[in-house]
């Protein structure tokens, strides 16, 4: 059925230092790729995604990476900061008429120590 | 552009009870994704609306449904409420839906507690 699978669930790093979160996925017919970023008591926000056709993708001090064939994505946080503490979130969009339906992984605490 | 609200921000109702939640999107965008978030389960996807009509749909009982109007404003209605429905109740919104690419945004969400 429909996975979407998320690893580490939690997550320490002193600030400074990078971070990954990795996910795998299950359906093939998934092309779109989000990752969202959850603070205590607010809403998900969407940080970064990545589309089925680019294999990277680079906004600052954040970068996803996504390999099709072994159907699994990473985010990547260089140069952590106390901020970056939250939730992380990886999704994928199920099915080939996926029309807003998110699959999301279990989240990631994210701790980054000063 | 205002974002996505939803109201109430927080609800306690009791077993048996129904509620009725509603989310209005970003301005211009036409579809609304709804979405349940519990510490147990994490975020599940209930249904998609876009242009009055449901296009997709997840894994949660009939007691669960939702409506679109013409201005894109939805709303989600859950009858018989059971302890286990207590959540987080997160709508998204996007221009389209991700089948033309775009980023779903999400409002504050509703936070039902059934006692």
């Amino acid at each position: 059925g429909e996975n979407v699978e998320q690893h580490p669930s939690t997550l320490s790093v002193q600030e400074g230092d990078s971070a990954v979160i990795k996910c795998t996925y299950s359906d093939s017919a998934s092309n779109y790729f989000p990752w969202y970023k959850q603070e205590l008591g607010k809403r998900p926000q969407l940080i970064i995604d990545i589309r089925s056709n680019v294999g990277e993708k680079k906004d600052q001090r954040i970068a996803v990476t996504l390999n099709k064939t072994a159907k699994h994505f990473s985010l990547h946080i260089t140069e952590t900061q106390p901020e970056d503490s939250a939730v992380y979130f990886c999704a994928a969009s199920i099915g080939t008429d996926s029309w807003g339906k998110l699959q999301f992984g279990a989240g990631t605490q994210v701790v980054v120590t000063p | 552009k205002a974002g996505v609200t939803q109201t109430p921000r927080y609800l306690i109702k009791t077993r048996g009870q129904q509620v009725t939640l509603s989310c209005s999107p970003i301005s211009g965008h036409r579809s609304v994704s709804w979405y349940q978030q519990t510490p147990g389960q994490g975020l599940q996807f209930l249904f998609e609306y876009f242009s009055e009509t449901q296009r997709n749909k997840g894994n949660f009982p009939g007691r669960f449904s939702g409506r679109q109007f013409s201005n894109s404003r939805s709303e989600m209605n859950v009858s018989t409420l059971e302890l286990g429905d207590s959540a987080l109740y997160l709508c998204a919104s996007s221009l389209v839906g991700l089948s033309s690419y775009n980023e779903q945004f999400f409002g504050p969400g509703t936070r039902l507690t059934v006692l």
